[in-house]
């Protein structure tokens, strides 16, 4: 079974203070991570997948292996950063291919 | 993205009653998803589908029935509510290639309320 786990329902920083969102997953493969965001009234949408190695919106993620582990990190937070944010894992085969696995969601308020 | 559409938006409804929940996508997309998103517990995914003669479910549902009608439309029905079906409820879909395959796009969302 494949499982994702965000420890933090609520976090705040203020602006210019780094920030990072932790995410671990449990899955016997090998697994596909991203993170999704949804801003205040608009929809779900994605932010980053960690097989691009993208950094979206000055936001990275990194996905290490050993510790199960794809924590999402801004080194300079910003007020318009401040959403709901889930870390989700897709199966890579059988039949959990295609599916997504989401994570709790971390509440991010970026205080002025 | 005005490509998945949800309706109705709002509802409020009374214990066992039967509603039905819609969704519509011009993506073109073979898979289509159902969420419910409950504070604390995140999204968790209903019953999902890869294309139109394929249903199954997913993580939590019972309670809930859909149909697949076309490839552009994935209804959720509830055929007795029950307030702890109270919820946020998401349609979602995606297709397959790069990179339709690994994003999922969701819909608006429709908030429930079972009285």
């Amino acid at each position: 079974a494949q499982r994702v786990t965000q420890p933090e329902k609520l976090l705040s920083v203020f602006k210019g203070a780094p920030v990072e969102l932790k995410c671990n997953y449990s899955y016997s493969g090998s697994p596909e991570l991203f993170w999704y965001v949804q801003y205040s009234r608009q929809r779900l949408q994605l932010l980053l997948r960690h097989i691009s190695r993208e950094s979206i919106k000055g936001f990275t993620a990194d996905l290490n292996k050993g510790e199960t582990s794809f924590h999402l990190k801004k080194p300079f937070a910003q007020e318009e950063d401040s959403a709901m944010y889930y870390c989700a894992l897709r199966g890579a085969g059988g039949t959990s291919y295609g599916k997504l696995t989401f994570g709790q969601g971390t509440i991010l308020t970026v205080h002025p | 993205d005005a490509d998945v559409t949800q309706t109705p938006r709002n509802r409020i409804t009374k214990t066992g009653k039967r509603i039905m929940l819609e969704c519509s996508q011009t993506k073109g997309h073979d898979r289509m998803y159902w969420y419910r998103q409950d504070p604390g517990l995140g999204l968790q995914l209903i019953y999902y589908s890869f294309d139109v003669k394929d249903i199954n479910k997913g993580e939590i549902s019972d309670g809930y029935s859909v149909s697949r009608q076309a490839q552009a439309k994935f209804s959720l029905s509830l055929e007795s509510a029950i307030p702890n079906q109270t919820a946020l409820y998401f349609c979602a879909t995606n297709g397959q290639g790069y990179p339709d395959q690994e994003t999922q796009y969701f819909g608006p969302g429709t908030r429930l309320l079972v009285l």
